[in-house]
C-alpha cells in the first residue's frame, strides 16, 4: 500500500513569508511525528500526534511553529515568518498504536526540502 | 535528557569488507535502539532494532550488538556491497517510558567498488 506521503517534496521562500508542509500518513497509523533534519545533523523531534490525546509540542523550536492534525489523519506544519535558519529537511514518520512507546517502528516520509532565501 | 552520540561522520570501506558503526547513549533507562537507513532523497528507514533484554541480533549480512554497561550500541554490516551505501542512523528511546526517538548525527557509509 502507499506509504507516508509529504508535500511539495521542495519549497522555496523568502525570509519572512509562512509556509506550509503537508504529511499523509499511512491509513489506520494513529501515530504521527515531525522531525527537522538540518544539513549534517541528526534528526530533531519537533511534534507528536497519537490519535485524539493532545500533541507533545516539547520540540518545537518556536512560536513561529504549529501543528495540527485534522480528522486523525493529514497533518500540517506551518512556519510563520520564516527565517534561514529555517531552512533543512522536515521530515513527517508515522505508525501504528503508540509508535515508539509501543515497540512499534517509524515509517518515514520522503520529506520536504524547505530553503529560506 | 537522553543524549545519542555517533562519533563516526563519514566511514570508507572496500566493496566486500565489513563496516561497523557504533553509537553511545547517555540515559540508562533507554531499553530501545533502532537503525535506521538513509538513502539519497529519501526518508530513513528501519533496518533493524534491539531491545536491551539481549546483547546481539542478526538479520542477513547486518547484526547489531548491545553492551549495556558501557552505554554503546553497534551496527555491523558483512561483505559490503555498493547498494550499502547510505546514511545509517542510531536511535535510543525508553519503551514504555517515551515515545521519542533520539537519533544520532548520522554516518555516511561510502562502499567503494
Amino acid at each position: 500500500g502507499a506509504g507516508v506521503s509529504q508535500s511539495p517534496s521542495n519549497k522555496v521562500t523568502e525570509k519572512g513569508k509562512d509556509v506550509e508542509l503537508r504529511c499523509d500518513p499511512i491509513s489506520g497509523h494513529t501515530a504521527l511525528y515531525w522531525y527537522r533534519q538540518s544539513l549534517g545533523q541528526g534528526l530533531e523531534f519537533l511534534i507528536y500526534f497519537q490519535g485524539n490525546s493532545a500533541p507533545d509540542k516539547s520540540g518545537l523550536p518556536s512560536d513561529r511553529f504549529s501543528a495540527e492534525r485534522t480528522g486523525g489523519s493529514v497533518s500540517t506544519l506551518t512556519i510563520q515568518r520564516t527565517q534561514q535558519e529555517d531552512s533543512a529537511v522536515y521530515l513527517c514518520a508515522s505508525s501504528a498504536r503508540q509508535g515508539v512507546l509501543s515497540g512499534e517502528k517509524l515509517f518515514f516520509g520522503s520529506g520536504t526540502q524547505l530553503s529560506v532565501l | 535528557g537522553e543524549n545519542v552520540e555517533q562519533h563516526l561522520s563519514t566511514l570508507s570501506v572496500q566493496e566486500g569488507d565489513s563496516a561497523v558503526i557504533k553509537c553511545t547513549y547517555s540515559d540508562s533507562a533507554s531499553n530501545y535502539f533502532p537503525w535506521y537507513k538513509q538513502e539519497l532523497g529519501k526518508g530513513p528507514q528501519l533496518i533493524i532494532d534491539i531491545r536491551s533484554n539481549v546483547g546481539e541480533k542478526k538479520d542477513q549480512r547486518i547484526a547489531v550488538t548491545l553492551n549495556k554497561t558501557a552505554k554503546h550500541f553497534s551496527l555491523h554490516i558483512t561483505e559490503t556491497q555498493p547498494e550499502d551505501s547510505a546514511v545509517y542512523f542510531c536511535a535510543a528511546s525508553r519503551r514504555g517510558g517515551s515515545y521519542k526517538l533520539i537519533f544520532g548525527s548520522g554516518t555516511r557509509l561510502l562502499v567503494r567498488p
